[in-house]
């Protein structure tokens, strides 16, 4: 069965633009989470959202935002581009339930000039 | 958020076992420990996971100490591909991972 698919895969923003990235879970996964990969910081956790609704946040600002679909698919927004914000967004699914496993795509590499 | 540590590095050759340590002294009793493994330019993998009693898969065995404050990964035999950096997560009942800094391993032909 297809994985976790996240688009785009690239893609290049300026300083104070916004971007919006997309992940499409496995099918029947309810709960997708976002992750934010640096090499300085290491991967840390964005949020969580189970059927529509955020069940967790990470210590990130209000820049960062995200939700999630009745299809379960889910986008994340990122305001007011910084530099800082050059990473990889990972985004992962499960059916939920802490016995289950979580499934990672591919990321999407964004570069803040 | 409970936290792991790990070395930050190891190696190993070829078709060797290898044992990558990790320390959750201030694991909570239904927390889950959960092993993931990140290759060059790819998303985490997931690799083993346990509660109390050690665990075997495919990839992988898991031995989790008895007061459950540190486990290890063991890897039968190593290859090429599994060169990667692994981490030992603890996961309560959400899917928000705490990732560490991880264990990066080096495999030698």
């Amino acid at each position: 069965k297809a994985g976790v698919t996240q688009t785009p895969r690239y893609l290049i923003k300026t300083r104070g633009q916004q971007v919006t990235l997309s992940c499409s879970p496995i099918s029947g996964h309810r709960s997708v989470s976002w992750y934010q990969q640096t090499p300085g910081q290491g991967l840390q956790f964005l949020f969580e959202y189970f059927s529509e609704t955020q069940r967790n946040k990470g210590n990130f600002p209000g820049r960062f935002s995200g939700r999630q679909f009745s299809n379960s698919r889910s986008e994340m927004n990122v305001s007011t581009l910084e530099l800082g914000d050059s990473a990889l967004y990972l985004c992962a699914s499960s059916f939920q339930g802490i016995g289950n496993t979580i499934y990672f795509g591919e990321g999407s590499w964004l570069t803040v000039v | 958020d409970a936290k792991t540590t790990q070395p930050n590095s190891m190696e190993s050759n070829e078709e060797e076992p290898v044992h990558l340590p990790c320390n959750h002294s201030t694991i909570s009793g239904t927390d889950y420990i959960h092993w993931y493994r990140q290759l060059p330019s790819q998303g985490p993998e997931y690799v083993i996971h346990g509660l109390t009693s050690n665990v075997n898969n495919r990839m992988a065995s898991l031995a989790i100490a008895e007061d459950r404050k540190s486990s290890t990964l063991i890897l039968h035999r190593a290859t090429l591909r599994d060169a990667a950096v692994y981490y030992c997560i603890l996961r309560d009942d959400t899917d928000k991972l705490i990732f560490g800094t991880g264990t990066r391993l080096q495999v030698f032909p």
